[in-house]
């Protein structure tokens, strides 16, 4: 079945890194993404990794991608209190482009200065 | 350029009650979807339109929930008679070529007393 699984807090100090792991299930899956929601709005897309690909870094963001186990994480390096939010892991069902997001629960990241 | 706009931001009604949520995708995207988040759970989806037609409408939980697209630009979601366990989050998102990204809008919270 299709499942997307994450841990649902983690607290970090100011200057950390933080790493939000995912494990998904559909291995058809042609891009994972990570989403960032803000406390009352939308869900903002932080970035996104094709499935091909193991590594993808933009600025303080770095994703892995394990296609072998299925797991997915993002590394926030010096995270910032500015980083307080919901986290999600996407997954897109199957190979079309265009096709629906399979959500993971999403995880709370808590900064504390 | 606008991104994904919704309307109402919230609405609170009583069982029983029909409601009507709107979307507006981003100017010149063929692909709208529906999401729903109830409070703690993950981002579900709803349906996917491509232009006017509803191309995957799997996960809509009941035939209480009719979403409509004439014209294919704006999408309507509407929920009657609404139950307790309709409250939540209902997201919208929209995507065109290439396909790769989906814009979220900031979702309307409903809630149903």
């Amino acid at each position: 079945g299709e499942d997307v699984e994450q841990s649902l807090f983690l607290s970090v100090r100011e200057g950390d890194s933080s790493v939000i792991n995912c494990t998904y299930t559909d291995s058809s899956s042609t891009y994972l993404y990570w989403y960032k929601q803000e406390p009352g709005a939308g869900l903002q897309l932080l970035t996104y990794i094709f499935s091909n690909m193991d590594m993808k870094q933009d600025q303080r963001l770095t994703v892995l991608l394990n296609k072998k186990d299925k797991h997915l994480s993002l590394r926030i390096a010096d995270t910032q209190t500015g980083d307080s939010a919901i986290y999600f892991c996407a997954e897109s069902i199957g190979v079309q482009a265009g096709t629906a997001l399979i959500f993971g629960k999403g995880t709370t990241l808590s900064v504390s200065s | 350029e606008a991104g994904v706009t919704q309307f109402p931001s919230h609405s609170v009604i009583e069982k029983g009650q029909t409601v009507t949520l709107r979307c507006d995708p981003i100017s010149g995207h063929d692909n709208l979807y529906w999401y729903r988040r109830v409070m703690g759970k993950e981002i579900k989806f709803l349906l996917h339109f491509v232009k006017e037609s509803k191309q995957d409408e799997s996960g809509m939980p009941n035939n209480r929930f009719l979403a409509e697209r004439t014209g294919g630009t704006y999408s309507t979601l509407k929920v009657q008679p609404a139950e307790l366990e309709d409250s939540g989050v209902y997201f919208c998102a929209s995507t065109g070529p290439p396909y790769n990204e989906q814009f979220f809008g900031p979702g309307t919270r409903l809630t149903v007393l």
